[in-house]
């Protein structure tokens, strides 16, 4: 069964930085594509990133484009999100997701950005 | 890029059935996407990957009462027997190059 946990939220001054990570179980998370989603307080869900089996290929919303960094450690079966200059409206839910579309969702950690 | 319409809200009664609607954009209409159930206050929960043909492969643990079929540009999602566990958020997805997308959800209430 896949099993993806969420940690490295929590509340976080604007223009400020936070690294979210990912790890997985119960699936061979270096032949995958994975990603991120975020769900801000009462929207919908939205995709921010995602990186290939070997981290080759990466790709951003436009709004997280150079501030945002997704990657991942194989040996570590990890995920990561590296978030800078962080903004009001990044405050959301995020959530790690594996596969393209998505076939397995983690619990999600929270990311608050207010001062 | 593709774009995914869903209605806002739907309702339908205990123990009987409603037909959600996904609908791709001009010149997407032969995409895959899933469906995707969100309870309120919990994550997200993969529920099918459904493709143009009607053709669908459900998760796992998915009950049988969900089922999904296609007609166009448009893919469903049928939940039958409706249950007092079904309300919840429901949204599609599907993808393309460089890019992944959601659409704006569903909230189905069951009355």
């Amino acid at each position: 069964e896949v099993l993806l946990v969420e940690s490295g939220g929590g509340l976080v001054q604007p223009g400020g930085s936070l690294r979210l990570s990912c790890t997985a179980s119960g699936f061979t998370f270096s032949t995958y594509w994975m990603s991120w989603v975020r769900q801000a307080p009462g929207k919908g869900l939205e995709w921010v990133a995602n990186i290939k089996q070997d981290g080759s290929e990466k790709y951003y919303v436009d709004s997280v484009k150079g501030r945002f960094t997704i990657s991942r450690d194989n040996a570590k079966n990890s995920l990561y999100l590296q978030m800078s200059s962080l903004r009001a409206e990044d405050t959301a839910v995020y959530y790690c997701a594996v596969e393209t579309p998505v076939t397995g969702w983690g619990q999600g950690t929270r990311v608050t950005v207010s001062s | 890029q593709p774009v995914l319409t869903q209605s806002s809200s739907a309702s339908a009664s205990l123990g009987s059935s409603v037909k959600l609607t996904c609908t791709l954009s001009s010149g997407h209409s032969s995409y895959i996407i899933a469906w995707h159930q969100q309870q309120p206050g919990k994550a997200p929960r993969y529920l099918m990957k459904l493709e143009g043909s009607g053709t669908y492969n459900k998760g796992s643990g998915v009950p049988d009462r969900f089922s999904g079929s296609s007609s166009g540009a448009d893919r469903y999602l049928t939940i039958s027997n409706l249950q007092s566990e079904d309300e919840a958020d429901y949204y599609c997805e599907t993808w393309d190059i460089n890019t992944q997308v959601f659409g704006g959800g569903t909230k189905l209430t069951v009355l």
